[in-house]
């Protein structure tokens, strides 16, 4: 069962921030970040694991509610560079294969 | 450090036919793992190979196979093609499974 993303898209102007939620009706073991643009492959953002910390670089971050099994990716000051559509993979306890989400298109305006 | 690299990036197939797609990880990664894109079903997992052993295989039928060589080199299979088998498969290579993922360029296999 996939986790659900939300929301499906968005449009921003550049420098207005972002919050892409992902859930899981299952207990998570790890979520994992993904940023896919037009016509290219994935790229790895950030891995969040079960009692770990809220993970970020530059201005994207990312947190993990173990108790809700929910994951927020937050993007702030969002840049045109920031495009894309974001998936985020879920890993659950017993079942160590990434599962991703349906993804969240982002779109961002000068 | 060279990228994952996928071949052919196209194939054009008709139904009934086979296909063998290959992937090279990234050197020292011997986590190998497969997904189909479509616009309608977005990233499905197939199966995930870790040192020449399937560790995981996702709900994808019998048609769907594949293998890792002793090089983490990774080959998929489809035998008898469906026009619904038409999408993108991507490679993904990692050190170890569960550790973030290199995806490759995709093959792009479309069936008539």
């Amino acid at each position: 069962q996939q986790p659900v993303q939300s929301p499906q898209a968005v449009i921003l102007r550049e420098g207005e921030d972002a919050v892409i939620n992902c859930s899981s009706s299952k207990a998570l073991y790890s979520v994992h970040w993904y940023r896919q643009k037009h016509g290219e492959a994935p790229v790895f953002l950030m891995i969040l694991l079960k009692g770990g910390e809220q993970k970020g670089h530059d201005k994207i971050s990312a947190s993990f509610n173990e108790k809700k099994q929910q994951s927020s990716l937050y993007l702030t000051a969002s840049q045109l560079s920031y495009s894309g559509t974001y998936f985020c993979g879920t890993e659950d306890f017993g079942n160590e294969k990434l599962t991703f989400g349906t993804g969240t298109r982002l779109t961002i305006i000068p | 450090k060279a990228g994952v690299t996928q071949t052919p990036r196209y194939l054009i197939k008709t139904r009934g036919q086979q296909v063998t797609l290959s992937c090279s990880p990234i050197s020292g990664h011997r986590s190998v793992s497969w997904y189909q894109q479509t616009p309608g079903q977005g990233l499905q997992f197939l199966f995930e190979y870790f040192s020449e052993t399937q560790r995981n295989k996702g709900n994808f039928p019998g048609r769907f196979s594949g293998r890792q060589f002793s090089n983490s080199r990774s080959e998929m299979n489809v035998s008898t093609l469906e026009l619904g088998d038409s999408a993108l498969y991507l490679c993904a290579s990692s050190f170890e499974p569960s550790y973030e993922q290199y995806f490759g360029p995709g093959t792009r296999l479309t069936v008539t």
